[in-house]
């Protein structure tokens, strides 16, 4: 199936906890991109990662990517209410087209 | 910094309708994309524009048609719209090779049809 048909995951944790999303790519990609969506907002790009960086860090998240197996993660470190946001990966081939993952809500509680 | 600007904000058709959908940058950006988004579900690419007339079909063309008659805009048209359908279009550009470089999204534009 198209990746996007799917369904978004679904993750509801404390306030505080760490959490993490995985992404698996089907092709072969020179970049993962990272974006997170806000309610009735367009999404909006968090981390970038390359295929020659194995992690890439910014302020509580943390992207990882493992070319050989063809996935990346993204890792929020002592989530916040306002981290609450749908959570979505894409990739890109190094051509011009972008496609992305089906996504994860994640969902933080006080 | 820039913005996209997408209109109509919210679109209400009838079934069969040709309805169409408008996207403004104004990041010089060559390259433009629509995507598809359903309630709950991923991003679908519709179409992409890595320059000026140029128009490439993406995983979700059929039932759509795009045009780019200048490097700032870019339409989308739901060639007959179908009925109960619901779905937010959002229009995005890229300064890069669009794999490569970050996205900027506009707001979407949300469809429903009557």
């Amino acid at each position: 199936s198209q990746w996007g048909e799917e369904n978004l995951q679904a993750l509801s944790i404390q306030e505080g906890e760490d959490v993490t999303m995985n992404c698996s790519y089907k092709t072969y990609t020179t970049v993962v991109h990272w974006y997170r969506q806000d309610s009735g907002r367009g999404p909006a790009l968090i981390i970038l990662i390359r295929s020659n960086e194995r992690e890439k860090r910014s302020g509580r998240l943390r992207a990882t990517l493992d070319t050989s197996s063809q996935s990346s993660s993204l890792s929020i470190t002592a989530a916040q209410c306002e981290d609450t946001a749908v959570y979505f990966c894409a990739t890109g081939t190094g051509g011009y087209k972008v496609v992305f993952g089906s996504g994860t809500r994640l969902l933080v509680s006080p | 910094g820039g913005i996209i600007t997408q209109t109509p904000k919210f679109l209400i058709g009838q079934e069969g309708q040709k309805l169409t959908l408008k996207c403004q940058q104004n990041f010089n950006h060559d390259t433009m994309y629509w995507y598809r988004q359903d309630s709950g579900k991923g991003l679908r690419l519709i179409y992409y524009s890595i320059t000026e007339n140029d128009l490439q079909k993406g995983d979700l063309s059929e039932g759509y048609d795009a045009s780019r008659e200048k490097k700032s805009s870019f339409s989308l048209t739901v060639t007959s719209a179908q009925k109960n359908e619901m779905a937010v279009f959002l229009c995005a550009s890229s300064i890069f090779r669009g794999g490569t470089g970050q996205l900027y999204f506009g707001e979407g534009s949300k469809l429903t049809v009557l």
